[in-house]
């Protein structure tokens, strides 16, 4: 079975730009959640999606956007990028069956803004 | 809101030593408990859940028993391997500080190294 898949894997942008960040979750699973870890502070939760809803967001400006496809992969917008915005953003998907509070993981994009 | 509290770090232990890493949740409702891992340069990987008070979560030598009269879930390992190296988050399921939804709230990771 294949893992939850993020591209790319590396992402390099200046300051006020916009990045695209990209997941497709594990086959079969409806939900895909979106996080940021960010040097020294640990998994800060940015954005739920479940049947191509937005369920939750984290307390983040609304710069951080996102949407769910009809195959239930994901797409994170990040605009007016500014230097804090580098984090290692991780992509998680979960199914029905288990609940959605098992969540597996894929490698993460690794956002540097300069 | 719901938290969850992990014991600082960075350990570090030789191989073959006792491991434990403390974590204690706030205790609001009877969520379910996580420990992930985080191997470097990877995402993270679920390393063993429990769902109930009493459970005992267990993978790869690890374990941790769901304590509701402490609202502790402790991490421990008898003998650990250079290959545990790694970065380790508690977690638990609610609703965080804030927030108005369910989620995944995370601790804030304890950094083990393992020496040969």
């Amino acid at each position: 079975e294949a893992g939850v898949t993020q591209s790319p894997t590396h992402l390099i942008k200046t300051r006020g730009q916009q990045a695209t960040l990209r997941c497709s979750p594990i086959s079969g699973h409806t939900s895909v959640y979106w996080y940021q870890q960010a040097l020294g502070l640990g998994l800060q939760f940015l954005l739920w999606y479940d049947e191509g809803e937005e369920r939750n967001r984290g307390n983040f400006p609304p710069r951080f956007s996102g949407r769910q496809f009809p195959n239930y992969s994901s797409e994170l917008n990040v605009n007016a990028l500014e230097l804090e915005d580098s984090a290692l953003y991780l992509c998680a998907s979960s199914d029905r069956d288990r609940g959605f509070y098992e969540q597996y993981f894929g490698p993460g994009t690794r956002l540097t803004v300069t | 809101g719901d938290s969850v509290t992990q014991m600082e770090g960075p350990v570090t232990l030789s191989e073959e030593a006792f491991l434990t890493i403390n974590c204690t949740y706030t205790a609001t409702g009877y969520p379910s408990l996580f420990w992930y891992v985080q191997y470097p340069g990877e995402g993270l990987q679920l390393l063993l859940k429990a769902t109930k008070a009493d459970d005992k979560g267990s993978n790869k030598g690890f374990e941790a028993t769901y304590r509701k009269e402490t609202t502790s879930f402790h991490l421990e390992k008898g003998s650990v391997q250079v290959s545990d190296s790694a970065v380790y988050f508690c977690a638990r399921e609610g609703v965080p500080a804030g927030g108005s939804a369910r989620q995944l709230t995370f601790g804030s990771g304890t950094q083990l190294t393992v020496l040969p």
